[in-house]
């Protein structure tokens, strides 16, 4: 079974900094990918996703992530953030191998602050 | 223009109560989910409906019950209310369960036990 490890539970950052936070999945089928952002007490939105094609792929909020097929990795990251990206985040990986697979694995989340 | 809403959105009960989560969708979507978040964010798939059909049964106790009246809608009973089933609950859809397809999330319902 698919597992989606999310190494980082908390990474706190100063403004204007860069950030990567790290995704690795166990399963070297085929995937679909997906980082979803998770404000305080709301519910979770799509930033990007990765189908196929280019392995950089870029989202929304100036988020980019790439996918590293050798390494099954999908790392998410932004060269400079803001107070207001302080949110919980998710990495997700959806099996296209073959049969009836329905679930999309979520890892465990990784709280981002943004200090000022 | 609320994509995916959940009804109510707090909910304050005692243990032994029986409760039901509602959601709508009016994305058009094929298939619903039901997901919880306990305390410290981690997300677990429930249950999964696709043209008013379960196709996702995880091990929930049988206390929880999903039911999907058409395929814009898949309401949460919960029998029994215990105080570990206190957690956010998110209501999700999709256009399709398989395939390249994002999931889009309701507000949540914050649930607690007394």
């Amino acid at each position: 079974a698919q597992s989606v490890t999310q190494l980082d539970s908390q990474v706190p950052v100063f403004e204007e900094a860069p950030v990567e936070l790290r995704c690795n999945y166990s399963s070297s089928v085929s995937v679909y990918l997906f980082w979803y952002v998770q404000y305080p007490n709301q519910g979770l939105q799509l930033l990007l996703k990765y189908l196929s094609g280019s392995t950089l792929v870029k989202g929304i909020n100036g988020f980019e992530a790439e996918f590293n097929k050798s390494q099954t990795s999908f790392h998410l990251r932004k060269p400079s953030v803001h107070i207001s990206d302080t949110a919980e985040y998710f990495c997700a990986v959806r099996d296209y191998s073959g049969g009836s697979n329905y679930k999309l694995t979520f890892g465990k989340g990784t709280l981002l602050t943004v200090n000022p | 223009d609320t994509a995916v809403s959940q009804t109510p959105k707090y909910l304050v009960t005692q243990m032994g109560n029986d409760k039901s989560i509602k959601c709508e969708q009016n994305l058009g979507h094929d298939t619903m989910y039901w997901y919880k978040q306990d305390s410290k964010k981690f997300l677990k798939i429930m249950f999964s409906y696709n043209n008013k059909e379960l196709i996702i049964n995880e091990t929930v106790p049988n206390r929880f019950s999903p039911k999907s009246p058409d395929k814009a809608h898949l309401n949460l009973h919960i029998n029994s209310l215990e105080l570990g089933d206190s957690a956010v609950y998110f209501c999700a859809s999709s256009q399709s369960p398989q395939g390249p397809y994002e999931q889009y999330f309701g507000p949540g319902t914050r649930l607690t036990v007394t």
